[in-house]
């Protein structure tokens, strides 16, 4: 059964930083493109970043383009989100997401997330 | 960026009833498109990707329609765990983006 288990949220002032980890099992995790989708209080889902199986290639919305990083340690079966200067509108519940089968670079359907974890809350207020 | 709208925003449907939820794209996404179904509380659910694939484990009562630029995602005889929002999301171009979304309530 593949699982999902992401950490890392909590408050934090605005500018600050926070690192997201997503700890995953029950599927071969190098094998697979991962997410990150957030979704604000009350709001629809927003996506945020995606990264290839081998870490090589990542992407990034507009809105966290040059803030965050997105990362993958394929050896410890977890994605990462690096949140720099946060800002009030980051506030949100983050979800790790896995990818369907292929590279999400040259297959499209592989990017559409078919397994996602339960989130973590991050809170950008002073 | 491609938008995507959905409608109606709220859909008052009865148990047994068929519900037709639409999404429109900006600009063509071909069949990238997937459905997602969320309840409160709880993450998303993959229900249909590649516009009218079924994801695994999804009952046969929801199906997928449309390319280019118009989709319908169908439920066709609504059990009483159907009542929740649901999304389209398009992955033809970066950045993906979701609808909306539409809620499906009781009528």
């Amino acid at each position: 059964e593949v699982q999902l288990l992401e950490s890392g949220g909590g408050l934090v002032q605005p500018g600050g930083s926070l690192r997201l980890s997503c700890a995953a099992s029950g599927f071969t995790f190098s094998n697979y493109g991962m997410s990150w989708v957030r979704q604000a209080p009350g709001k629809g889902l927003e996506w945020v970043s995606s990264i290839r199986f081998s870490g090589d290639t990542t992407y990034y919305a507009d809105s966290v383009n040059g803030r965050f990083t997105i990362s993958r340690d394929n050896s410890r079966n977890t994605l990462y989100l690096q949140m720099n200067s946060l800002r009030a509108e980051d506030t949100a519940l983050y979800f790790c997401a896995k990818a369907g089968r292929g590279d999400i670079v040259v297959v499209p359907n592989a990017r559409a997330p078919n397994a996602w974890g339960q989130g973590t809350l991050v809170t950008v207020s002073s | 960026e491609i938008v995507l709208t959905q409608s109606p925003a709220t859909l008052s449907v009865s148990p047994g009833e068929r519900a037709t939820l639409s999404c429109r794209a900006s600009q063509s996404i071909t069949s990238n498109l997937a459905w997602y179904q969320q309840k409160p509380g709880q993450a998303p659910r993959l229900l249909i990707f590649g516009a009218s694939i079924g994801a695994t484990g999804v009952p046969p009562r929801f199906s997928g329609s449309g390319s280019e630029t118009e989709f319908t995602l169908t439920i066709s005889s609504l059990q009483s765990e159907d009542f929740a929002v649901y999304y389209c999301q398009q992955y033809s171009n970066w950045p993906q983006t979701f609808g909306q979304g539409t809620k499906v309530e009781i009528k």
